[in-house]
């Protein structure tokens, strides 16, 4: 039973906004949103993650619906070493073993 | 300086054969995991071991033994490899179970 729903691509314009949506509709109170990205033939790398607040970073700003059932993680200027596979996954701190687990995530592809 | 780095990046062998991959964290984290990506590139947590302790050992095949020399340490080994077993492995850890994961750059096997 998937946890979280995301398309399986997307684009965007070198120089512009990527949003990348997730849906989480069954999420719990104690479950936190957290995305990662995987860069072809590299390891995983950790984006930013959020409880119900909107969080900011260096990367990234993610943006949580005040129903916590959906997010957008937002790249605010896209570049062509953004193009990745885009993971989001929610867990708690003391998450399950499924939890653990990535789906299949959205490919982000930047064009110039 | 590598936070998580893997040994060996590639590997290629016979069925039947027993092979092993080390990894090494330099990060003081509690929490290490092993996570397999096959050719789908779903990551499914395999094992997590948190100082030293294995916390999480999810469905994988008695074949497949972890070990834990120390926090910073955890070794993958696999015996009569299959060819099923072909797929890129992935060590990360993180500062305690359920915080963000930092990911190494992966071991990909392949069994001939």
């Amino acid at each position: 039973d998937a946890k979280t729903t995301q398309p399986p691509s997307m684009d965007c314009a070198e120089g512009r906004a990527a949003n990348l949506p997730c849906n989480h509709s069954t999420i719990s109170g104690n479950e936190y949103v957290y995305w990662y990205r995987q860069i072809h033939s590299q390891g995983p790398q950790y984006i930013i993650h959020g409880l119900k607040n909107n969080e900011t970073n260096e990367m990234a700003s993610l943006i949580i619906t005040e129903d916590r059932k959906s997010s957008t993680l937002i790249l605010p200027h896209a570049t062509l070493r953004d193009t990745a596979v885009y993971y989001c996954i929610v867990r708690s701190r003391s998450g399950s073993a499924r939890q653990l687990t990535f789906g299949s995530g959205t490919q982000l592809t930047v064009l110039p | 300086d590598t936070a998580v780095s893997q040994t060996p990046k590639y590997l290629v062998t016979q069925m039947g054969n027993d092979k092993s991959i080390k990894c090494e964290q330099n990060l003081g984290h509690d929490t290490m995991y092993w996570y397999k990506q096959d050719s789908k590139k779903f990551l499914k947590i395999m094992f997590s071991y948190n100082n030293k302790e294995l916390i999480i050992n999810e469905t994988v095949p008695n074949r497949f033994s972890p070990k834990s020399p120390d926090k910073a340490h955890l070794n993958l080994h696999i015996n009569s490899l299959e060819l099923g077993d072909s797929a890129v492995y992935f060590c990360a850890s993180s500062q305690e179970a359920g915080g963000e994961l930092f990911f190494g750059e992966g071991s990909r096997l392949t069994v001939l």
